[in-house]
């Protein structure tokens, strides 16, 4: 059964800082790795979709990498900002199933 | 492009009751999931459609939980008799796609459910 473990479940840096968000996962056969963020009361916004045959995918200030035969993946925030604040979940694709880690509650201070 | 539209965004209800969610997804799409996001927990999936079959809702309590998907558009989750731990937010998605390495879920605002 796969399992998608995140950590830290928490996180608080000043703004400005370079930050790596983890998430490991038990079982290689996956379609991909997505990274969303979720704002407090809102729904899901994809960040990031790494395929299973990519190693690492980028979009702005967000760069994600994905290592499947270690079974993980990192989230790299350039240079924070206080808008950056949300909860990041990292989600496995099997078979079209989504399954989703606990994510990690990010605070960014001005 | 309009999202995936939920209602209502919240619901207040008492255990032993029923409640009913609706999700319109984005057009075209003909994959539809349903998650239930516990407090401080991923979204778990409940039930995935495509167009208006069942793919997977191996996961969705069939004792007190169902779904639809009429015309294979809009979708309704359905709960009855709600418990307490039926207190969740309801998350509808859906994607273009059947799958895949590519298949990416464009997700509603959820439905926030407090069971009292």
């Amino acid at each position: 059964k796969q399992e998608v473990t995140q950590i830290p479940a928490a996180l608080s840096v000043p703004e400005g800082e370079n930050l790596v968000l983890n998430c490991s996962f038990t079982d290689s056969a996956i379609y991909n790795l997505q990274w969303f963020r979720q704002d407090p009361g809102k729904g899901l916004t994809s960040l990031l979709l790494i395929q299973s045959s990519q190693r690492e995918q980028t979009s702005g200030r967000l760069n994600a990498s994905l290592d499947k035969s270690s079974g993980r993946s990192t989230l790299y925030i350039a240079a924070s900002q206080p808008g950056d604040s949300a909860t990041y979940l990292c989600a496995v694709d099997q078979g079209g199933k989504l399954i989703f880690g606990q994510g990690t509650e990010l605070s960014v201070k001005p | 492009e309009a999202g995936v539209a939920q209602s209502p965004r919240y619901k207040i209800i008492e255990k032993r009751q029923s409640v009913a969610f609706w999700c319109n997804p984005i057009s075209g799409h003909a994959t539809l999931y349903w998650y239930q996001q516990i407090l401080g927990q991923g979204p778990k999936l409940l039930i995935q459609f495509q167009n208006n079959g069942v793919v997977d809702d191996s996961q969705l309590p069939k004792d007190r939980f169902s779904a639809e998907r009429l015309k294979g558009v809009d979708s309704t989750l359905k709960i009855q008799p709600a418990k307490l731990e039926d207190s969740a937010v309801y998350l509808c998605a859906s994607s273009g796609r059947t799958g895949g390495e590519k298949n990416i879920q464009y997700f509603g605002a959820g439905t926030r459910l407090s069971v009292l």
